[in-house]
């Protein structure tokens, strides 16, 4: 049973370009959580989403980012525009209802030129 | 101030040391987490917890509810157990979802 599996591994942008992260959850999980990791700084939440609906998407910026959970495929973090700041490590994470353990995928690390 | 605090930031020791790690939380919680980030970068779940006391081979999480307080301990510490150890507290006053909230982490340096 495969575990959370995140992709790209690494991913390079320079300013400006677009940044897609994927995130397909362990089979029966339909709970997606993305998590943000900032160079020496803890982990912050990004967002909730369900299948093919956002829960909660309080820790999101406003601008440039956004994610989706469709009915088939893998969960996706755009990030439109990147800028320096944008270079972290992103983590996904899935549960398979309310109320149990996360397990989480080895993360994306984005770094922007 | 972060919701969650831990102690201490950096913790090194010996090899068959007992460690302990403490982690503080401010407001109602639904559930506390204990996480285990190894020094590649990767995020390993080690318990959820809303009660009591869990256990899993050298490692022990306990909560107290009512002082709002967990504490993560290592018996028998191996240089394996290395990583950065992490405190998240979910539901209730964290804005009612499943989301997390994160302590900053405990960094575990275990010598041989």
């Amino acid at each position: 049973n495969a575990g959370v599996m995140q992709n790209p591994r690494h991913l390079v942008r320079r300013r400006g370009q677009e940044a897609r992260l994927r995130c397909s959850p362990m089979k029966g999980h339909s709970h997606v959580y993305w998590y943000r990791q900032l160079p020496e700084e803890g982990l912050k939440f990004m967002v909730y989403l369900q299948k093919e609906n956002i829960i909660d998407e309080s820790g999101m910026p406003k601008e440039r980012f956004s994610a989706e959970f469709p009915k088939e495929g893998p969960s996706i973090l755009r990030i439109q525009q990147v800028v320096r700041g944008d270079s972290a490590a992103y983590f996904c994470a899935s549960s398979k209802q309310l109320n149990q353990p996360q397990h989480f995928g080895d993360g994306t690390r984005l770094s922007i030129l | 101030k972060n919701e969650v605090e831990q102690s201490p930031q950096n913790l090194t020791a010996q090899e068959g040391e007992f460690i302990t790690i403490n982690c503080s939380y401010s407001v109602g919680i639904s559930a506390l987490h204990w996480l285990q980030q190894h020094p590649g970068g990767g995020i390993v779940s080690l318990f959820m917890l809303s009660s009591g006391k869990k256990k899993h081979g050298r490692l022990i999480a306990t909560i107290n509810i009512q002082e709002k307080h967990s504490s993560l301990h290592i018996t028998a510490s191996h240089p394996r157990d290395s990583a950065v150890y992490i405190c998240a507290a979910s539901g209730n006053d964290y804005g009612g979802s499943e989301k997390l909230v994160f302590g900053k982490g405990t960094k575990l340096t275990v010598n041989p």
